[in-house]
Formats: C-alpha cells, structure tokens, sequence
C-alpha cells in the first residue's frame, strides 16, 4: 500500500484538461510545499515534470501545472495530448521516511 | 549535462546480495543527496534511500536492516547493496540526484535484477 493516494486510472479526450490527484497526510503534503510529479512511458525511466508544487521544469510544457490544497496535491494536464498518455506519480517529502510515492495513476488518452 | 547510469549484475540468487552502481556523469557527486529507487515488474516507485555527500545516509524503515549506501567520490559514483534479497526484491533499479531531497532529477535508465536461482 503506498503511503500517498493516487486514482488507479484517468483519461480524456485530445484538447481536453484532466487532472490527478494525490492525496497524504499533515506529515507529508500537508506540512511541506516538497511535492513532486513524475511521467512514466512505458519501458522509459519516470521524467521529472513538476517540483516543489507547481514549478515546471526547463523544457517541460506548460500545459502541465501543479498545486495543493491541505493534504492533496493535484496535477493538471491541459490541451490533452497522444503523447501524454503515461503514467504518473506523486511523490512528497516527509519527515518519517523522507520520501513517498503515489501509486501512480494511468493516463489515457482516448 | 549530468548523467547517471546503473551497473551491475541482472541476476542475483535467493539470500545472496544485490550490488549496484550508479556512475555520475555532468556533475561531481561531493555535492547534494543521491538516491535509490525501485519499481518491481507492473507496480509502483518505492524510495529505497539517500547518501548525502558527507556520507549520511537515510533509507526506507522498510529495508534499512538489509540496505547499505555508500560514495566513491574518486570515481564519481555510489552505490546499492540489498542484502537477503527474495523474488519480492525484482525490480528495476533506478539511481537519481535528490536536490536538497526536495525532488528526482535526472534519473538513470535503470537496471533490472532478478532474484532466482
């Protein structure tokens, strides 16, 4: 069981906006602004998109944002694209193992 | 550009140690945190642990009993060993930079170890 709740799958349509999220605790997203996204293509090693909430990467599109709202961080993909069908994984700072991942979140994109 | 890279052997028997490297390219290593994280066959990430460059280390409740980290900053890498390793060890390795352990940038391709005899 991971320590941060994603949904098991999402999926929309080219040109539409879906977003995913990732759930904790006050000991993990709840206490710190040190949350991070992660795509995932099949067979690839996952590719920082989103740290410390919603900053973005150089050479990351910026139709990929991020916020957080108490113990829930969201991950928001705008303009849906074919190659945005990935996986994706939230991971957050804590102060009792340091770091925790979702359980990933399967995008796809109809 | 920095790069990072695993190497080591793809199969490990029941009980014995799983060894790994994980060869820093870009950037010296005697600087900011390094980390190992694994993703068994079909599942999820699982964050193993973090060597900082004075040599600290913090590593997942789960496998800290079994797990050693340590630097060769003369060749610019660190390393993974797991001991007591079970099937439930296969996975892909993967090594990564860990910026003030706020996030994972870049990743290695990643290694697969396979525990069977």
């Amino acid at each position: 069981q991971s320590a941060l709740t994603q949904p098991a799958s999402v999926s929309g349509s080219p040109g539409q906006s879906i977003t995913i999220s990732c759930t904790g605790t006050s000991l993990d997203i709840g206490d710190y602004n040190y949350v991070s996204w992660y795509q995932q293509h099949p067979g690839k090693a996952p590719k920082l998109i989103i740290y410390d909430v919603n900053d973005r990467p150089s050479g990351v599109s910026n139709r990929f944002s991020g916020s957080k709202s108490g113990n829930t961080a969201s991950l928001t993909i705008s303009g849906l694209q074919a190659e945005d069908e990935a996986d994706y994984y939230c991971s957050s700072y804590t102060h009792i193992v340091t770091q925790v991942f979702g359980g990933g979140t399967k995008l796809t994109v109809l | 550009q920095v790069q990072l890279q695993e190497s080591g052997p793809g199969l490990v028997k029941p009980s014995e140690t799983l060894s790994l490297f994980c060869n820093v390219s870009g950037v010296s290593i005697s600087s900011d945190y390094w980390t190992w994280i694994r993703q068994p066959p079909g599942r999820g990430l699982e964050w193993i642990g973090y060597i900082y460059h004075s040599g600290s280390t913090n590593c997942n409740p789960s496998m800290k009993s079994r797990v050693t980290l340590s630097l060769d900053k003369s060749k610019n890498q660190f390393s993974l060993k797991l001991r007591s390793v079970t099937a439930a060890d296969t996975a892909v390795y993967y090594c990564a930079r860990h910026p003030d352990r706020r996030w994972f940038d870049p990743w290695g391709q990643g290694a697969l170890v396979t525990v069977s005899s």
